[in-house]
């Protein structure tokens, strides 16, 4: 069965460090999204992919990177992590038409102390 | 600015009664709408949708209506149930051009056997 996995879905890390999280589908979807959720702001879109070499900016895109080189991945990347980017950060992939519904992967954890 | 407001954070409601989570958006550009589901430690799954050019939309217990005039919709879950117990995320989207979603920031909805 087709599915979206992340990995790790824990992570924790100190301030300064560079992380990244993984995501992989194998809908073989050209749509590819991140988000993070935190109490009180919902799920927030940081960047996104509408196919290969294509990467857009989301919402709280500050201190974050995404490279789509497959169609199957979009690694996030910290590039410096800091404690404000403590949170759940979420995977998501549809297949770019009309009316076609996200399909979300399980979830990472990230804590940075 | 938060485009997409759930102004209830929790709701309590009683096995085989009626559920009704509210949802109101800012952007008129907005055609599409998406209620999506989450447990914990897992990810938000899609639930229902309508499109602008509806009013509601029925799928079993779940029935979601959408008032254009007045920016608004709501999910109707009859009866609710136990297993409805979860954080319900609404969502919008301007269907041409764009396969981004604005969600909100969730109604966590307890039923009570």
């Amino acid at each position: 069965d087709a599915e979206i996995t992340q990995s790790p879905r824990h992570k924790i890390t100190e301030t300064g460090r560079q992380v990244t999280l993984a995501c992989h589908q194998t809908w073989n979807h050209n749509n590819m999204f991140w988000y993070r959720q935190d109490l009180g702001h919902g799920l927030r879109l940081i960047h996104y992919s509408y196919g290969v070499q294509d990467t857009n900016k989301g919402e709280v895109s500050d201190g974050y990177s995404v490279s789509r080189s497959n169609t199957e991945d979009l690694p996030l990347t910290l590039e410096s992590a800091a404690s404000s980017q403590t949170s759940v950060y979420f995977c998501a992939s549809s297949a770019g038409t009309r009316g076609e519904t996200q399909y979300f992967g399980p979830g990472t954890r990230l804590l940075v102390l | 600015d938060q485009q997409v407001k759930q102004n209830s954070p929790s709701l309590s409601v009683q096995e085989g009664r009626i559920s009704i989570l509210n949802c109101d958006y800012t952007n008129s550009m907005f055609d599409y709408f998406l209620w999506y589901k989450k447990y914990p430690a897992e990810g938000p799954t899609f639930l229902i949708s309508i499109s602008s050019i509806k009013d509601k939309n029925e799928d079993g217990r779940f029935t979601v209506f959408l008032n254009k005039s007045a920016k608004h919709l709501s999910l109707h879950i009859v009866p609710s149930q136990p297993g409805d117990s979860a954080v319900y995320f609404c969502a919008a989207s301007v269907s041409s051009g764009t396969y981004k979603y604005i969600f909100g920031t969730g109604t966590r909805l307890k039923v009570l056997a």
